[in-house]
């Protein structure tokens, strides 16, 4: 979608690597987000972030973390990647009073 | 948990006709959002009501709100093979929420040409 990238598209990786998953937006908001798609369970809510260096806990945050050093980018990071955190990652901005823009997903898989 | 709950969890119907898939939620609101997600690709925002409205439209989309028995439902009129897609809904609770969305688990619409 116009305006936010995710990186990489695809990933596979092993059990125990840290793995940084990268958002980039281009239209400056304030609020930017991180879900996770699995079957039966629809999106759900890892972190979220409300400006540079301000991030918070999602629904489903043990095993990520988050940073934002710069309103354009917000980096999600498999500290220690497990087989249960194989999903499909979205990020998200939030234009106020709108709805969400979502990029195109990370497909990750970790064997 | 889900704040969205959607129903059905599929639905089949031929070209032409209309579909209809209901939303209920659990806690007050700010508003409800309706997504589409094609298969393999990112959600795409259809319609946005807030919670002192009870209707909108967008196109083909109609979209009510009951806010005293939490739901939504979602119709998409004289459906075409180009709308089969997961939809979902997804609310944004009141007070002081970040604009966090909160979804629930999708209908899966097929339209048969």
């Amino acid at each position: 979608d116009a305006g936010i990238t995710q990186s990489p598209r695809h990933k596979v990786t092993e059990t125990g690597t840290p793995v940084t998953l990268r958002c980039h937006q281009t239209e400056n908001h304030r609020y930017m987000y991180w879900y996770r798609q699995d079957p039966g369970h629809g999106l759900r809510l890892i972190h979220y972030s409300y400006g540079v260096k301000d991030t918070d806990k999602g629904e489903v945050s043990d095993g990520y973390s988050v940073s934002r050093s710069k309103t354009e980018d917000f980096l999600l990071t498999l500290e220690s990647a497990t087989s249960s955190q194989t999903s499909v990652y979205f990020c998200a901005i939030n234009p106020t009073g709108y709805g969400y823009t979502f990029g195109s997903g990370t497909r990750l898989t970790v064997v | 948990s889900q704040q969205g709950e959607e129903d059905p969890q599929a639905l089949s119907i031929q070209e032409g006709e209309n579909a209809t898939m209901n939303c209920s939620y659990k806690t007050s609101i700010n508003n409800l959002q309706w997504y589409r997600q094609n298969s393999g690709r990112g959600l795409v925002h259809l319609i946005l009501i807030r919670s002192n409205e009870r209707e909108k439209h967008s196109g083909r989309l109609r979209v009510t709100l009951d806010t005293s028995k939490k739901s939504s439902s979602l119709l998409i009129t004289a459906s075409r093979a180009a709308d089969t897609a997961s939809y979902f809904c997804a609310t944004v609770r009141g007070g002081t929420s970040y604009g966090k969305l909160t979804f629930g688990q999708g209908t899966i619409l097929t339209v048969h040409p």
